[in-house]
């Protein structure tokens, strides 16, 4: 079935380093992407989104990157801190408009290790 | 900004008993809600759509008669997971989506339950 999903279940990175976190999706009708963070017995929660008319999209610290080519999402983290260890998860909605509620599909997940 | 309330965090009960877990939108009115259950080292799976005033819809492969939704109130959706066995044990997240414009949706989550049937 169609799902979205991370290419690497574990990131190691330096203090100060940039991450990069990678997610692939199947669904070419997904038209609106979240990435989301998780720590330990909590709760996602928001980073950062994009639109499927979008190719970038930039926060404090983060950006996301979306290539509808080759259906691919990224998470990239610039001076990634410790407080950024996490479980990190892209998301996905088909048809964000179409209704006031609309369920996210997850992708597997990628763990986020930052060592000082 | 919005804020999605879980209750209870974590719940230990004996095998064979119900638990009922809620989930509040504490400053929006939530039509719909949806109920996730996570396993250990895993992603969240969508168990059901909570829908305010009629029946919930669930994902393929999730019991309904277990796993009972009621979307009472625009403000409160309730999970209860009944005659709970050890394989049940999971987090449970629930989330809500609030459309600010038809531009601009976004969706908050809860703490999350962490349900241990012993």
């Amino acid at each position: 079935g169609e799902s979205v999903g991370l290419h690497l279940p574990t990131l190691s990175v330096q203090e100060g380093d940039n991450s990069i976190i990678n997610c692939a999706y199947s669904n070419s009708a997904s038209d609106y992407f979240i990435w989301y963070k998780q720590e330990s017995g909590k709760g996602p929660q928001f980073i950062i989104d994009i639109r499927s008319n979008m190719d970038k999209r930039q926060g404090q610290r983060v950006t996301v990157l979306l290539n509808k080519t080759v259906k691919h999402l990224s998470l990239q983290i610039a001076a990634t801190q410790p407080g950024d260890s996490a479980v990190y998860f892209c998301a996905e909605i088909w048809g964000i408009n179409d209704q006031a509620g609309t369920a996210l599909i997850f992708g597997k997940g990628t763990t986020l290790s930052v060592s000082s | 900004g919005a804020v999605v309330s879980q209750h209870p965090s974590r719940v230990i009960c004996k095998s064979g008993t119900s638990v009922k877990i809620e989930c509040r939108s504490l400053d929006f009115q939530a039509t719909t809600m949806f109920w996730y259950r996570q396993f250990p080292k895993q992603s969240l799976m969508l168990m059901a759509t909570s829908n305010e005033g009629s029946k919930a819809t669930y994902e393929q492969g999730v019991e309904k008669d277990k796993f009972l939704i009621n979307h009472a109130s625009l403000t409160l959706s309730t999970l209860t997971v009944t005659s709970a066995h050890p394989e049940d044990s999971s987090f449970y997240i629930c989330s809500a989506t609030l459309r600010y414009s038809i531009m601009n949706t976004e969706a908050f989550f809860g703490q999350g339950t962490r349900l241990t049937v012993v």
